[in-house]
């Protein structure tokens, strides 16, 4: 069973469009995260939960939002896309918050914006 | 604030070769966690060393070895005898007292058989 695992792998769409990234962990983590890789490899965060609260809100455009029905699943939605939010979004789990937490990625999800 | 520098933006080398890593850091806080984390060309980041600011003993790990040192707020990792599965991006990074893991740029590792 994997890990984190988020769904699509691929999600190709139209400026303009709303979209959703899918994520669950079955690790029992507490805390779920959500980063952006762009096309230059580099790694932002942008939102983190802990037992469904959010507790990381980098400075994202408010048409991306957050939701954490429950601790084991953290999903993204994204209204009104825009070119420039073509990246990977990972997801990602630790047991806690603390900065001795390593994390565990999913394999990410491709969003190309057209 | 934190930042991580990864200086090396690409690295290739031949199957056997040794390759180091280098990652500077920058962070105010007394205690933080220095992180490595691989990304293979199929996507997926993967966890493989934590260090805590107060840690500064070298580990080894296999072909991987992890110098820390304090005084130069550097955490270089080297690869001994590449392989060509150790091709991957390879991300340094940082968590200090504002819980966030901030990545270095991450350096493009090639090993050619």
């Amino acid at each position: 069973d994997t890990a984190v695992s988020q769904t699509p792998k691929y999600l190709v769409t139209q400026m303009g469009n709303d979209k959703s990234i899918k994520c669950e962990q079955n690790l029992g983590h507490d805390t779920m995260y959500w980063y952006k890789q762009d096309s230059k490899k580099f790694l932002k965060i942008m939102f983190s939960y802990n037992n469904k609260e959010l507790i990381i809100n980098e400075t994202v455009p408010n048409r991306f939002s957050p939701k954490s029905p429950d601790k084991a699943h953290l999903n993204l939605h994204i209204n009104s896309l825009e070119l420039g939010d073509s990246a990977v979004y990972f997801c990602a789990s630790s047991r806690s918050p603390g900065k001795y937490e390593k994390l565990f990625f999913g394999s990410g999800t491709q969003l190309s914006v057209l | 604030a934190q930042k991580v520098t990864q200086a090396q933006t690409e690295i290739s080398v031949v199957e056997k070769e040794d390759v180091t890593l280098d990652c500077v850091y920058e962070t105010r806080d007394t205690t933080y966690y220095l992180f490595w984390y691989k990304q293979p060309p199929s996507g997926e980041l993967v966890f493989l060393i934590r260090r805590n600011s107060f840690d500064e003993q070298n580990e080894i790990s296999g072909r991987y070895s992890w110098n820390f040192q304090k005084s130069t707020s550097s955490f270089n990792f080297t690869i001994t005898a590449s392989q060509v599965v150790d091709s991957a991006v390879y991300f340094c990074a940082l968590s200090s007292n504002d819980y966030k893991l901030s990545f270095g740029a991450g350096t493009t590792v090639t090993v050619r058989a």
